[in-house]
């Protein structure tokens, strides 16, 4: 069985451009989130997609963050314009069932903003 | 909000030698348990994970962890490390009422001597 993916490994990107990163979760797991680790910090939520509904956003920082998940498949995160304090890694995970149910992680975007 | 506290952030021992990673949250509720290792290069897995039932938790690779509830403590050890077990180790929460939003803890990054 294929894991999360994600893609692309790694993107280095100036302030002010536009990235989007993308997640494909385990296939079947109707629950996708996504999470941020910000050097030297905790791994922090940022959102939660249940099929292709957002069900909490409420991590995200603010607006120039925009998460995706048409069809219910995999998903995208944009961000736009980019600021030099979005650098970190970007963590994408899926579970099948939303409650008490192991969520899987994808192997990370590491994104730097220059 | 939940927060959780791991100490020690960096722990470096040697082979054979036994490993305790401290792991302490703040919430009043009844919550679900994990530790998650990344190894080098790698991403993120489940090492083991406490819902309910017997507090003594065994996981991969040799680990374990005891959830002490009146102590909010999810303490991970291993009788005898491996150099193999150098990673950084995370200890994660999430309320069974809430949406399954994981709150990590900072990470321990453990290096193992030969």
């Amino acid at each position: 069985e294929a894991g999360v993916t994600q893609f692309p490994s790694h993107s280095v990107i100036e302030k002010g451009q536009t990235v989007t990163l993308r997640c494909d979760p385990i296939s079947g797991h109707d629950n996708l989130y996504w999470y941020r680790r910000v050097m030297g910090k905790e791994i922090k939520f940022l959102l939660h997609f249940v099929k292709e509904s957002k069900q909490d956003e409420s991590g995200m920082p603010n607006n120039r963050f925009l998460a995706e998940r048409t069809g219910g498949t995999y998903s995208t995160l944009k961000v736009q314009p980019a600021e030099l304090e979005d650098s970190g890694v970007y963590f994408c995970a899926s579970s099948f069932r939303t409650y008490t149910d192991t969520q899987y992680f994808g192997p990370g975007t590491r994104l730097t903003v220059l | 909000a939940q927060s959780v506290s791991q100490h020690n952030h960096h722990v470096i021992l040697s082979e054979a030698a036994s490993l305790e990673l401290g792991c302490n949250y703040s919430y009043g509720g009844t919550v679900n348990l994990f530790w998650y290792v990344q190894y080098p290069g790698q991403h993120l897995q489940l090492l083991l994970k406490y819902f309910s039932g017997d507090p003594l938790v065994k996981g991969i690779k040799g680990f374990e962890a005891e959830f002490i509830k009146s102590k909010f403590s999810f303490n991970l050890r291993k009788p005898s490390v491996q150099w193999s077990d150098t990673a950084e180790y995370f200890c994660a929460v999430t309320s069974i009422y809430g949406n399954n939003r994981l709150a990590f803890g900072k990470g321990n990054q453990v290096v193992v001597i030969p």
